[in-house]
Order: C-alpha cells, then structure tokens, then sequence
C-alpha cells in the first residue's frame, strides 16, 4: 500500500519543548517537502529535500530543523526557538523525473500548550 | 516575491450548477499548474494537473490555462455537496510549488 505516513497525527508540546514530526513515503520519490498551514492561510514552505543529505530551507525555516539520512524518511523537528508553532503540519513528496506532482502525508497537527 | 492568487469566496452554487474557480500567477516562469481539494481538517488531494495551454477535462472536472494572461481556472460541473471544500491552485516552477490561499466552495442540496 504505497502512500506518505506522517505521525503522529495530534501532538501537543509545552512551551520550551522540542519534538519531531515524522513523515515517511514509499513511493520512491526523490523529493520532499515540509509546509505550516494556519487556519485560512495558504501552505507555506518550511523545508525542502531533492536527495539524500541535502536539504534547503524555505520561507519559514527559522525555528526548525530537518534531516534526510535515507529516501524515504523526512523528519521535522519543531525547536523551543520557533515562537509561534501552532499549526497544522504538512508532508509532501514527489518525483525529480517525468513531471512533478506533489503528494501530501495526512497531516500533524501541533498544539502548544 | 513569487504569489499565486485566489478568491478566498466564499463561493455558494446550488446542487447540479457549475462552479467556477480561478486563479492568477506571477511568475511566467511557472510551468505546471494544479488543484488541490482540501476538506476541513484533511491534507490537500490532487484533483487536476495542466501543463499546457487549452482545457483539460477529467470527469465533472475541467481545469483550463492560458499563459499569457497567466491565468489558471476550475470548473467543476453537476456540483455536488460532496463537492464542498477548499481549492487550492498552485504554480510548479523549479523546485518548489507556490500555492494560493484557497477558495471555499459550498454547494447548497
């Protein structure tokens, strides 16, 4: 069953707290992408991945960190420095070859406490 | 500074009309356009691609692109309640997509 997992789905963090967000495909894509969605907003780009070990940030990395040690997995840690992390968190990924479409993971949603 | 603009609606039609959604773009560069689906609390679903200039239909779906107006649009025909969400465009240039805010659409029974 190919597809993006993302867990867990609900997260609640105390202020000062780090925590990481999972996202996982099995589509081979090359390519992945985190984005923060907030209520009636569009989807904003946190951090992008085109191959293993390479990583570049987007719009809105301050506060967060990535890593991209295999293919399939692209994980985001939420840092205590990001002042406003409430949001709804969003994985995607697609193939580098033969047209891009992105596909999106389930979805993380973080709640500050 | 590289923007995709939508209509944030939101947009009403009665069951069985025509919905009819539309986008802008900045960036002539943007290559590949898409539409998005996103029900409330769910993550975004592909519903349409178009690359090149003209109409491409798909079902109740049909998505038309004209690059020199740099002008994306969806019309989805016998609108079904089913049908009420948020529709996202976005522009594929590079590496990245660029996405609009959306339009919530309601079809009323």
């Amino acid at each position: 069953d190919g597809g993006i997992t993302q867990s867990p789905k609900y997260l609640f963090r105390k202020e000062g707290q780090n925590v990481t967000l999972s996202c996982e495909q099995n589509l081979n894509h090359d390519a992945m992408y985190w984005y923060r969605q907030d209520p009636g907003q569009g989807l904003r780009l946190i951090y992008y991945s085109q191959i293993v070990n390479d990583f570049q940030k987007g719009d809105i990395a301050e506060g967060y960190s990535v890593s991209r040690e295999k293919k399939e997995s692209f994980p985001l840690t939420v840092t205590s420095a990001q002042k406003n992390p409430t949001a709804f968190y969003l994985c995607a990924s697609m193939p580098t070859r033969g047209g891009g479409t992105q596909y999106f993971g389930p979805g993380t949603r973080l709640t500050v406490l | 500074q590289k923007e995709v603009e939508q209509n944030s609606g939101p947009l009403s039609v009665p069951e069985g009309a025509i919905a009819s959604l539309n986008c802008t773009y900045s960036d002539r560069g943007s290559q590949s356009f898409f539409w998005y689906r996103q029900y409330s609390g769910k993550s975004p679903e592909l519903i349409m691609s178009i690359y090149s200039n003209g109409d491409k239909e798909d079902g109740r779906f049909t998505a038309q692109l004209n690059k020199a107006s740099q002008y994306v649009s969806l019309l989805i025909r016998d609108s079904q309640p089913s049908d009420s969400a948020t529709y996202l465009c976005a522009a594929h240039e590079g590496n990245q997509f660029y996405f609009g805010t959306g339009t919530s659409l309601t079809v009323i029974p």
